[in-house]
């Protein structure tokens, strides 16, 4: 099954803004849009934004996500050591009738 | 406060079968979607499978299909993954998720298929 695109690594400077992007089809971020996890090394993941670019309550406000067409972005702004970590965006496959995930992108803060 | 508790995982041989559970507790079990995320080594995220509400729909990624069976039990609170005929690419940590859009998750268990 045809998962997302996302690049393996993005590396930003402190109280930078990085925006991490996720690219789909007609399918799946395209129709039914992408939510956003975040995982720290040796933790399970945490949910940052849900398909309705809606943050859960504790969720940084520095974090806002949105689409445009096929393409899922995950913006972060005033970046801090601890936004370190990887994000994984997914999407609900219509034509699939699965979940697919991409690939990840390890975010760096310098 | 949401808690997923998994359980089940361990070391199996090639062609074995093991039944993970994820236990839930500090929300509505019955209201929500659920499903099964795994991790292998170093890699990223893959989903495995979910289940409605009331279990009436179940979808599986394409790798498992056949092999692998999600159920619940609400009364129990419960989730479970059935895995059966495992391979070594079946190794990972599986990590049980709630919501439309895996709005919790668990601290995962372990599997390892190797002889």
């Amino acid at each position: 099954q045809a998962g997302l695109t996302q690049p393996p690594s993005v590396s930003k400077g402190l109280r930078q803004t990085a925006t991490l992007t996720c690219i789909g089809n007609s399918n799946n971020v395209g129709n039914q849009g992408a939510a956003w996890v975040q995982q720290h090394q040796g933790h399970p993941p945490k949910l940052l934004c849900d398909r309705n670019n809606n943050r859960p309550s504790g969720i940084s406000e520095r974090l806002s996500a949105s689409r445009s067409g096929n393409t899922a972005s995950l913006t972060i702004t005033g970046l801090q050591p601890e936004d370190e970590a990887d994000y994984y965006c997914s999407a609900w496959d219509s034509s699939l009738s699965a979940w697919v995930f991409g690939g990840g992108t390890k975010l760096t803060v310098l | 406060e949401v808690q997923l508790v998994e359980s089940g995982g361990g070391l199996v041989q090639p062609g074995g079968s093991l039944r993970l559970s994820c236990a839930a507790s500090g929300f509505t079990f019955s209201s929500y979607w659920m499903s099964w995320v795994r991790q292998a080594p170093g890699k990223g995220l893959e989903w495995v499978a979910n289940i409605k509400q009331d279990g009436s729909e179940k979808y599986y990624v394409d790798s498992v299909k056949g092999r692998f069976t999600i159920s619940r039990d609400n009364t129990k609170s419960s989730l479970y993954l059935q895995m059966d005929s495992l391979r070594a690419e079946d190794t990972a940590i599986y990590y049980c998720a709630n919501g439309d859009t895996f709005d919790h998750w668990g601290q995962g268990t372990l599997v390892t298929v190797s002889s």
